[in-house]
């Protein structure tokens, strides 16, 4: 079974506007993070964000926050005041405790800002 | 901070050709993972480092794939003979040691992009 799953190949923006993308998870262990990386066209993984399992509240870091349902087993990335730079691929992944400290990646989101 | 430093960016190569990428983790950071990136699919990890011995390689096709740490610090991968189903980016990242599920500085490096023809 995949551990994380992203939906959406693809999204568009408009400049200025925000996004959601979503990213759901599966997991047995207790102790959890989740993470979302940008890859822009030059390769490199950019960390943008982490929430961990035993947070109650959603982590933000500039524009960017992290719609934690822990519930549904859900963490999507919400983008406000989108940027033409914000234009990337987006990685949801997650880490075990339980598996060490290797990540689990989804298959990435297409975001296209327009302007 | 120097970040992870990768080389060569790219690569291109014959199928049943040899081919070596380098990584130098960033300094004080005992744990190092080599991933796989297949176009359109997210990264998988192909063996995990710490310091100079292997945590994990239950992912690496030990058939063809090789890695090693030299001295606990800088790190090869190499493909001998490379497949066309091995053009992939090759991304190297460091972490320091411990076992956490949190974040912790854990960086990727820029990558190789290999090309197998």
């Amino acid at each position: 079974a995949q551990k994380i799953t992203q939906t959406q190949p693809g999204m568009f923006v408009q400049e200025k506007e925000a996004v959601t993308l979503d990213c759901t998870y599966d997991t047995s262990d207790q102790s959890y993070g989740l993470f979302w990386y940008k890859q822009p066209s030059s390769g490199e993984m950019i960390f943008l964000i982490y929430q961990g399992s035993y947070d109650e509240q959603n982590a933000t870091e500039g524009r960017y926050s992290l719609n934690f349902q822990k519930a549904r087993k859900s963490a999507n990335l919400v983008i406000s005041a989108s940027q033409l730079g914000d234009s990337a691929m987006y990685f949801c992944a997650m880490r075990e405790r339980d598996t060490g400290n290797q990540f689990y990646f989804g298959t990435g989101t297409s975001l296209t800002v327009i302007p | 901070e120097a970040g992870v430093a990768q080389s060569p960016r790219y690569k291109i190569i014959e199928k049943r050709q040899s081919v070596a990428f380098w990584c130098n983790p960033i300094s004080g950071h005992a744990t190092l993972y080599w991933y796989q990136q297949i176009l359109g699919q997210g990264p998988k990890l192909l063996i995990q480092f710490q310091n100079n011995g292997v945590v994990d390689d239950s992912q690496l096709p030990k058939d063809r794939f090789s890695a090693e740490r030299l001295k606990g610090v800088d790190s090869t991968l190499k493909i001998q003979p490379a497949k066309l189903e091995d053009s992939a980016v090759y991304l190297c990242a460091s972490s320091p040691p411990g076992r956490t599920p949190e974040w912790d500085g854990y960086t990727f490096g820029s990558g190789t992009r290999l090309t197998v023809v």
